[in-house]
């Protein structure tokens, strides 16, 4: 089936510093992927969503320029956290589409970011 | 190899008639499930939990079934409504309710007027 990787799965980082996490589909082509943050009660919040190629779209009130997402291939996409601040500490979490019908989409693992 | 599983990627469900949703899972280690639904272009949203020492939980037309020996957990929607189609995922965590979530792929559910 198909499997979503994001990398790394835990990080800690210094406030003002920035941090990558990856997003990967292992075994198909993502035309669309989606990124969100998890908050208290497992809401889950759409920052944004990338299609392959071309700008992010951002759900409003998350800034760009903090997080800046690239979907520079079919198969990756990244989230960048720029200057680190400790509220940015959270699960973030990825999901992909290989842009079939049926509204199935296949999650990553979630990478824990834990700014200090 | 997918810790959680949500085998029927559709289903079809005539309205004012029962929804089953279907998950089941590998680790044993985990002790919190929960169903989010989510609508084309918008983000999950939480629907109902259960932690793992209860086998039942209901909030209004939802209720969660969880069968522990079976790895099994099910989602059940009565009566149906139209405004109750949508994709729904399965999520997991180790660790209650402040643990990492991991999905299924979901199902999606068209309830029909």
């Amino acid at each position: 089936g198909a499997v979503v990787s994001q990398h790394p799965s835990r990080v800690i980082c210094k406030s003002g510093t920035s941090v990558k996490i990856e997003c990967r589909s292992l075994d198909f082509q993502a035309t669309t992927m989606f990124w969100y943050r998890q908050f208290p009660k497992k809401s889950l919040m759409l920052m944004a969503t990338s299609n392959e190629g071309s700008k992010a779209t951002y759900e409003q009130g998350v800034e760009k320029d903090k997080f800046l997402i690239n979907h520079a291939s079919l198969t990756l996409s990244t989230l960048t956290v720029t200057s680190a601040h400790p509220e940015d500490s959270s699960f973030y979490i990825c999901s992909a589409s290989s842009g079939r019908f049926n509204g199935e989409l296949f999650f990553g693992e979630g990478s824990r970011l834990t700014v200090l | 190899d997918q810790q959680v599983k949500q085998n029927s990627p559709s289903l079809s469900v005539q309205e004012g008639r029962i929804s089953i949703l279907n998950c089941d899972y590998t680790n044993s280690m985990f002790d919190y499930f929960l169903w989010y639904k989510k609508y084309p272009a918008e983000g999950p949203t939480f629907l109902i939990s259960i932690s793992s020492i209860k086998d039942k939980n209901e909030d209004g037309r939802f209720t969660v079934f969880l069968n522990k020996s079976a790895k099994h957990l099910s989602l059940h929607i009565v009566p149906s409504q139209p405004g109750d189609s949508a994709v729904y995922f399965c999520a997991a965590s180790v660790g209650g309710s402040q643990g990492n979530l991991i999905f299924g792929k979901g199902t999606k559910l068209s309830v029909k007027p």
